[in-house]
């Protein structure tokens, strides 16, 4: 079956330009969460969705991130003006249900890199 | 604040030997404890999870791990490393015990490397 599909796999961005990062959750799953990953670090948390309901943005690091999931399945996450400390991987996950023990699906990941 | 310390970010053992990767944790109440892998380029895999059942826990590949209350604790083991276990660990704590969010604290990782 489909797991967690993320896209591009690889994004190149000038300083100062905008970029959207897609997240294709596993069918059905109602949580979806975004991790930012720096080089030799482990993931930490952005965002936290509740189907469409964005319940927790408390990991955002400014007002340049934005992330939405509209229709409760598909999510982006929206970069704008992006600098270079921006530049890490960006992981989605999803989650059956809203319980803290459910398993996080991880999605492979896209790579940013900020010129 | 809930978090997870990793002790070494780099281990390297032969093809065969035991496996430890050490993991503690920072928490007010009893927490939900994770281990992930990953593998170059890919996302993160669980390997197992804690959650207030049983101490000792079996997961895939292989590997367990001991929830250690006294020594807030959770390495990860397993008894004979195997060439395709080389990738990196990662630790993980849930933010809100009980709550519905679940969001993941992990540790900075530890990259296995195994000889042959």
């Amino acid at each position: 079956g489909a797991g967690v599909s993320q896209s591009p796999r690889y994004k190149v961005a000038k300083r100062g330009q905008d970029v959207a990062l897609r997240c294709d959750p596993i069918s059905g799953h109602v949580s979806l969460f975004w991790y930012q990953q720096a080089l030799g670090q482990g993931p930490e948390f952005l965002t936290y969705f509740q189907n469409e309901a964005q319940l927790d943005k408390s990991g955002l690091p400014s007002d340049r991130f934005f992330a939405e999931r509209p229709e409760g399945s598909v999510s982006t996450l929206k970069i704008q003006r992006t600098q270079q400390e921006d530049s890490a991987v960006y992981l989605c996950a999803s989650s059956l249900a809203e319980s803290s023990y459910n398993e996080q699906f991880f999605g492979p990941g896209t790579r940013l890199t900020v010129l | 604040a809930q978090s997870v310390t990793q002790l070494g970010s780099h281990v390297s053992v032969s093809e065969g030997a035991l496996v430890l990767l050490r993991c503690n944790y920072s928490s007010s109440v009893p927490p939900y404890l994770f281990w992930y892998v990953q593998y170059p380029n890919q996302g993160l895999q669980l390997l197992l999870k804690y959650t207030s059942a049983a101490t000792l826990v079996k997961g895939i590949n292989g590997f367990e791990a001991e929830f250690k209350k006294s020594e807030t604790s959770f390495h990860l083991t397993k008894p004979s490393a195997h060439m395709s276990d080389a990738a990196e660990y990662f630790c993980a704590v849930t933010g809100n015990y009980g709550g519905s969010q679940g969001n993941l604290i992990f540790g900075k990782g530890t990259k296995l490397s195994v000889k042959p």
